[in-house]
Order: structure tokens, then C-alpha cells, then sequence
């Protein structure tokens, strides 16, 4: 069974970096797609990127400018890098597996999602 | 980006009976790449429902997908207690993907 758990400090300061790391366990991260996603409290999901097992990604353009998303097939770990944080990024960030290989993948497996909270 | 409208926001019914979930996008949705995921308060989004119409893993009988193009439903044949949950659509065929709002399920 595919497990994903996400780590990484629960608190940022207004614009410095927010990073988190992704674990996976239970299978390996070569051959899938892994995203990450954000819920603000209360409201929607929205898809921040993905990277695939071979280091290329996409990210949502509302974003780009601020997101690096790496993966270390070595530790079956990917990683989400968000600079410049302000006050609107803080929300429960989740990562997730795409379900097959393919580029048009839903995500079928996804980590419990870690809050992280801006604020100084 | 494609931006997907759910209705209602809200749907109140009783156990056994019939609920209906639309997902409306503001252009065709390619491939019928649309999924449906089931989110209970607290925990991650559950993968429910994919390329349009096909149940996902474990995934009980009682949910089903339909539509293409710009409309796609989600029915859930006989609610049971432990459906109440907000229902989210999202597009996985044009990037960046997107998700909807969101329709809440409630059980009377």
C-alpha cells in the first residue's frame, strides 16, 4: 500500500521561503507523477505542480514565479519550495501521486496534508 | 485556465434517497479527463471517480459518473450516513489542472 506523509516546519514568516518534503513509502516513486496541492482553511483544492520521477515539472502559472518543485529518487522523496510567502499561502498542503504514468493522471493516493500558517 | 462551477453548494437529503452533483466547466473538458474526489472533515481528498465515469479503486457501486464536454454528474444512488462529505470535480486534461468549489453533502 502506497503511503505519502508530508514534513516540514508548521510555521513561516511573511517572505521568507516555505519547504516541505514528501515521503513515499510502500512503492516507488519512478514512473508517476507527484503533485502538490493546497486547501486554504475553509475554502477549495487548488494544484500548485508536479514533478515526475525524471525531474521535469509544471507549475500552475498563478504560481511559477515562486515554486520549485524537486524530487530524490534515492529517498522516494519529492519536494515543494515556495518563496516570498504571504499571509493568503498559509493552508493545509497535501502531496499526492498521479494514478498512472500518463501526463493526464487524477491522484489516487495523497499524504494526510500538513497546515503550514504564515505569520510573523 | 478551465474553471469549474459546482451545484449546488449544498445538497440536505435523507438516507437512501438519491443525490445528484453537477460540475459544470467554462470549456470542453479534453479526453473527459474530469475525476471526482469525496473529502469527510479532517482527512485528504479521496479519489471517487475518474475519466468521467470510471469508480476508482474499493470505490462502492452506489457512486457513478456520467457527461463530457462542459457538463459532468455525480450520483450517489442511496446515501448512506457516512457520505455526508464535501464533493469536489477537478480537470485533469488541460493545464493547470483545477478543481471546483465544492458541493456539501448533509444527511438529515
Amino acid at each position: 500500500q502506497v503511503q505519502l506523509q508530508e514534513s516540514g516546519p508548521g510555521l513561516v514568516k511573511p517572505s521568507e521561503t516555505l519547504s516541505l518534503t514528501c515521503t513515499v513509502s510502500g512503492g516507488s516513486i519512478s514512473s508517476y507523477y507527484w503533485s502538490w496541492i493546497r486547501q486554504p482553511p475553509g475554502k477549495e483544492l487548488e494544484w500548485i505542480g508536479y514533478v515526475y520521477y525524471s525531474g521535469s515539472t509544471n507549475y500552475n502559472p498563478s504560481l511559477k514565479s515562486r515554486v520549485t518543485i524537486s524530487v530524490d529518487t534515492s529517498k522516494n522523496q519529492f519536494s515543494l519550495d515556495l518563496t516570498s510567502v504571504t499571509a493568503a499561502d498559509t493552508a493545509v498542503y497535501y502531496c499526492a501521486r498521479g494514478r498512472s504514468g500518463s501526463y493526464h493522471s487524477p491522484f489516487d493516493y495523497w499524504g494526510q496534508g500538513t497546515l503550514v500558517t504564515v505569520s510573523s | 485556465e478551465i474553471v469549474l462551477t459546482q451545484s449546488p453548494g449544498t445538497l440536505s437529503l435523507s438516507p437512501g434517497e438519491r443525490a445528484t452533483l453537477s460540475c459544470r466547466a467554462s470549456q470542453s473538458v479534453s479526453g473527459s479527463y474530469l475525476a471526482w474526489y469525496q473529502q469527510k472533515p479532517g482527512q485528504a481528498p479521496r479519489l471517487l471517480i475518474y475519466g468521467a465515469s470510471s469508480r476508482a479503486t474499493g470505490i462502492p457501486d452506489r457512486f457513478s459518473g456520467s457527461g463530457s464536454g462542459t457538463d459532468f454528474t455525480l450520483t450517489i444512488s442511496r446515501l448512506e450516513p457516512e457520505d455526508l462529505a464535501v464533493y469536489y470535480c477537478q480537470q485533469y486534461g488541460t493545464s493547470p489542472w483545477t478543481f471546483g468549489q465544492g458541493t456539501k453533502v448533509e444527511i438529515k
